[in-house]
């Protein structure tokens, strides 16, 4: 099993771009999550979703949009990148939202 | 949704134990206890859950107070790779709040 992997690993983006980033699971969980990380912070949730066709906003959701067509596939799209947006991003995904397993992060940077 | 209060950092000599505590006083009283780490540019990882009774497994033991409204982590033998923030959180069916955790620094 790969886990949860999560692509690209780094990206930089000029503001007003936008991007989506790949987050993917193969142990057949229904929940999934993403959070982002700033320096010296924890961790506040952005979207998460309890199954195919599912989503719902967490902390922290204005600037981002998700989908969730397969259980197996969670993207997340920036619409129009800002500075305030240069994070590091988690996916995450659990069986009936107990013990949750983390992709390895994407590092974002947004000029 | 249950909230839980950790402190900020705790530092900790290499071989000795670590004792890191957690206060969730508005916990319900089917909810786990869940802990996770965070090794320096990584994802968090799990560590350890529990519901009622003390729980061990190879990298650590939580201990649960009786009333539920705090535990302990315990690292036995604290390593300089267990420096990491360690986060307590209870579940949350997918969307947990993820406070600041507690930096552990463990000094050679």
């Amino acid at each position: 099993n790969a886990g949860v992997t999560q692509t690209p690993k780094f990206q930089v983006l000029k503001t007003g771009q936008s991007m989506t980033l790949q987050c993917a699971q193969d142990m057949n969980h229904e929940y999934m999550s993403w959070y982002r990380q700033d320096p010296g912070m924890g961790l506040r949730l952005i979207h998460y979703s309890v199954g195919a066709g599912i989503t719902d906003q967490g902390e922290v959701p204005n600037g981002y949009n998700v989908s969730r067509s397969t259980t197996e596939d969670f993207p997340l799209r920036l619409l129009s990148a800002a500075p305030s947006q240069t994070s590091v991003y988690f996916c995450a995904s659990s069986f009936a939202g107990e013990t949750q397993y983390f992709g390895p992060g994407t590092r974002l940077l947004v000029l | 949704d249950a909230k839980t209060t950790q402190p900020n950092s705790m530092e900790s000599n290499e071989e000795e134990p670590v004792h890191l505590p957690c206060n969730h006083s508005t916990i319900s009283g089917t909810d786990y206890i869940h802990w996770y780490r965070q090794l320096p540019s990584q994802g968090p990882e799990y560590v350890i859950h529990g519901l009622t009774s003390n729980v061990n497994n190879r990298m650590a033991s939580l201990a649960i107070a009786e009333d539920r409204k705090s535990s302990t982590l315990i690292l036995h033998r604290a390593t300089l790779r267990d420096a990491a923030v360690y986060y307590c959180i209870p579940p949350g069916a997918g969307k947990s709040t993820f406070g600041d955790g507690t930096t552990l620094t463990v000094k050679p």
